[in-house]
Order: structure tokens, then sequence, then C-alpha cells
């Protein structure tokens, strides 16, 4: 089954500073890569999702950017941070059907202060 | 526009006494129900997936029903480790997203 690496678990930024998060799945091969945020009392917001290497699809315009340099690479990024962008940060995977579960990687909790 | 909805949003239960917790859904076109569990600073962990309306599945103490407009998770006799929050997402019509609700906060009491 998939693994989903997903670093850091925790980070601190100024607002202003920029991003990168970074998450690497084992174990499938053109996995359907998908990047969420969760704030409290919102629940799981799709922020992009990657069909491919070099497509992404954004569900939310906001400074934040996705790539997929790699297949089984997907980076979230941003060049100046807001207070707003604060959260827990899932990156998460599935084999190819929409129908198919997705697997969920271990999560970053942003703090913009 | 799918949407999900849990109820309630919170749910506190002595260890043994068992309940439900509710997910009303709108969707076109029916592909899936997701049920997970998730613990406090991690990611999601999947229980269940249900795809038509009468389907039921089970796992351990949790059991998973389908209708044509909402799911219920059963917990049965539940115990302190299944203090968790449950999240409910469907996926629908022709794209790759899955719609999650926000949750049900499930405390078990000892």
């Amino acid at each position: 089954s998939q693994t989903i690496h997903q670093w850091p678990a925790t980070l601190v930024q100024p607002v202003g500073s920029p991003l990168s998060l970074e998450c690497t799945v084992e174990g499938t091969s053109n996995p359907n890569l998908y990047w969420y945020r969760q704030a409290a009392g919102r629940g799981l917001q799709l922020l992009f999702y990657s069909v491919g290497i070099g497509q992404i699809s954004s569900e939310v315009p906001q400074n934040l950017s996705a790539s997929r340099p790699q297949d089984r690479q997907f980076i979230l990024s941003s060049k100046k941070l807001l207070l707003s962008d604060s959260g827990f940060y899932l990156c998460a995977c599935n084999a190819g059907q929409v129908q198919e579960k997705l697997f969920f990687g271990s999560g970053t909790q942003l703090s913009v202060l | 526009e799918d949407q999900v909805t849990q109820s309630p949003e919170a749910l506190r239960l002595q260890e043994g006494e068992s309940s439900s917790l509710n997910c009303s859904y709108t969707v076109s076109g029916l592909r899936g129900l997701f049920w997970y569990r998730q613990d406090p600073g991690k990611g999601p962990e999947f229980l269940f997936t249900l795809y038509s309306a009468g389907e039921e599945k089970e796992k351990e103490r949790l059991k998973a029903t389908l209708t044509k407009k909402e799911s219920f998770l059963h917990i049965t006799a539940p115990k302190p480790e299944d203090s968790a929050t449950y999240l409910c997402a469907v996926s629908g019509g022709s794209n790759y997203k899955l719609t999650f609700g926000k949750g049900t906060l499930l405390t078990v009491n000892p």
C-alpha cells in the first residue's frame, strides 16, 4: 500500500516569508496527488490536485502554488505567507480513480505569525 | 456543488454507550462515500468506502450504512480509544476531488 512522507511536521513562519512543503509517495506509480488544508471549524479544504507530472489544478485562488516535478513528488509553495495561511496541511494520494480511497500523510502544522 | 453535512459536531459518550454519527450529502452521481478517523495532529485514516444505497461495512465496533441521502456510522459499545474526529466524504461527477464534511468529534469517557 501507499506510504506518504510529508515534512516538516511543524513550522512557524513570519508573515511575508516564503514557504515550501514537500510530499513524496512510495508504493504506487502515477498516483493522483492532493494538497488539503484543515482549519478549525472549516473541515478539509482541497487546495490543489494533480493527475500527472506537471499537471496541476487549483481549487481555491490564493497566494499558494503547487508543483509536481516528479511522478511521486508534490510541492506546495508560497512566495509571501499571509496570516490566513495558517492551518494544518495534508498531502494525499489515490490510485487513479476518483472513487478510490485517499491515503493521507501525517500533515504539517503551519503557524504564520 | 457537492455538499456534506455531519452531525452532531461533537458527541460525548460513556464507555459502552452505543450511538450513531450522521452524514448527509448532496452529490451529482455518487461514486463513493468514505469514512475516515482522525486523531489530533495526525492525518485522516481510512475506515470504509460505500458505493450504493443499502450497502453496509463493519470493522470491529464500527458499522457504516448508506442510503440515497445519508450515511450513518454506528458505534457499538465504544471504548476510550475510539475517541477521535470522524470525517465523512463523497466523490461524485467526473472530477477527481472528494468533498469532506467538518467532522464529528467523538469523546468516549471511561
